[in-house]
């Protein structure tokens, strides 16, 4: 079984660019995250999808952050304009069951923000 | 809101031995689940095991064991016969089968010793 499939892996740009990241999750997983790593932190929810319905998105900086989850499958994960504090690793993750709260993890996007 | 509370930044075991990493945590809901993961230096998070809130049993898998104290509020794993390949950050992270949110701790950096 493929497992959640995040792209790119590396992200280096300036200050006030944009940036996009991907997720592909597990096939037939319903419930998608993206997840920010501050180097030294644990991950932080940044949002939470059932379906392509957006359940949490509280602690995400709209200002400047968006995401998407067309047709209920892909998603993705933008930034503009980027600043100095938003260097870390993006996470996504998924699950099959929302309820036990098992999720499966993609290797991560990290960015830097020069 | 839930906290995770991870009060070892980092530890050290030498090879074939046990070690033990804290975790506590503090939720006011009754239904919930407990895990650890493991991340290595490659960045994926990998489920290491999970504990559900109701089961008075303390999971087990393999090398891997918790000591699941609910009144105390404490989530600790123990590694038996540790291996050079469990070297990385772990984390303990709580999910509210009400909340749905999976909330993390700032992980412990655990380095095994040949």
């Amino acid at each position: 079984e493929a497992g959640v499939a995040q792209s790119p892996r590396y992200k280096i740009i300036e200050k006030r660019q944009s940036v996009a990241f991907w997720c592909n999750p597990i096939s037939g997983h319903a419930t998608l995250y993206w997840y920010q790593q501050i180097l030294g932190q644990g991950p932080k929810l940044l949002i939470q999808f059932q379906n392509n319905g957006v359940v949490d998105d509280s602690q995400l900086p709209k200002d400047r952050f968006s995401a998407e989850r067309l047709k209920g499958v892909d998603s993705t994960l933008k930034i503009q304009p980027a600043k100095l504090e938003d260097s870390a690793v993006y996470l996504c993750a998924s699950s099959l069951v929302r309820a036990t709260g098992e999720l499966f993890f993609g290797e991560g996007s990290r960015l830097t923000v020069l | 809101a839930q906290t995770v509370t991870q009060s070892q930044p980092e530890m050290s075991v030498q090879e074939a031995e046990t070690v033990t990493l804290s975790c506590t945590y503090d939720t006011s809901e009754s239904d919930y689940y407990l895990f650890w993961y493991k991340q290595p230096p490659s960045r994926q998070m990998i489920l290491v095991i999970r504990q559900e809130a109701y089961k008075q049993q303390n999971a087990t898998e393999n090398r891997f064991s918790v000591n699941f104290q609910k009144a105390a509020k404490s989530f600790s794993l123990k590694i038996s016969d540790s291996q050079l390949g469990d070297a990385a950050m772990y984390f303990c992270a709580y999910y509210g089968a009400g909340s749905y949110q999976l909330t993390f701790g700032k992980g412990t950096k655990l380095s095994v010793i040949p």
